[in-house]
């Protein structure tokens, strides 16, 4: 069973351009969650989609903002890029939303803004 | 936003040494996860944690969610090179929101 997949693996973008990074769940999975890791830190939880819905909203401005298409895929889109928004990006599938359904992550997509 | 307290932040082991390392939380949590992310890598569950108390093994590791459902701990036995690395908890509290710790990074010693 292929894993999680997330395209491009590494990007390199200049302040004030936008992104949009792509996340392929495992097949079968239904709900993707986005993170945000920088160096030293923890995961910081970005958002939630289930079933083409956002089902939960972590604490970050308006200039991340993501979807989810009828096939589970992923997108996440940031603009206005600034130097702090460098950092991994990572998803993670889970069959379905909640409590009882374990995540399985992807490799990142490594941003690096200039 | 919530952070659970991950320790120590840091471990420097020989190898066959035995490493334990805890989470805790000022509230009551429903789940316990334990992550290891090896560099580049996306984090792998090691292990899940579901009901106060419980003890579960997973060959050398072992972790155990806290009777009082405020903490978790995760032990490895005789350690080898591979398992240097970063060790997340995770847990999902009364509000069902997945709150992660910060990691301990595991290194060995030459």
């Amino acid at each position: 069973k292929a894993g999680v997949t997330q395209t491009p693996r590494y990007l390199i973008k200049t302040r004030g351009q936008q992104v949009t990074l792509s996340c392929s769940p495992i097949s079968g999975h239904r709900s993707v969650s986005w993170y945000q890791q920088t160096p030293g830190q923890g995961l910081q939880f970005l958002f939630e989609y289930f079933s083409e819905t956002q089902r939960n909203k972590g604490n970050f401005p308006g200039r991340f903002s993501g979807r989810q298409f009828s096939n589970s895929r992923s997108e996440m889109n940031v603009s206005t890029l600034e130097l702090g928004d460098s950092a991994l990006y990572l998803c993670a599938s889970s069959l379905t939303s909640g409590l009882y359904y374990e995540q399985y992550f992807g490799p990142g997509t490594r941003l690096t803004v200039t | 936003g919530q952070q659970l307290n991950q320790s120590p932040q840091s471990m420097f082991i020989q190898e066959g040494e035995d490493v334990s390392m805890n989470c805790t939380s000022s509230s009551i949590f429903n789940t316990w996860l334990w992550y290891k992310q090896d560099p580049g890598e996306g984090p792998v569950l090691l292990i899940a944690l579901y009901k106060a108390g419980e003890l579960t093994s997973n060959g050398r590791l072992t972790a155990q969610f806290g009777i009082t459902r405020k903490d978790s701990f995760l032990n490895i036995s005789a350690s080898i090179p591979s398992d240097v690395g970063i060790y997340f908890c995770a847990g999902h509290d009364s509000n069902y929101q997945l709150i992660w710790g910060a990691g301990t990074k595991l290194i060995i010693k030459p």
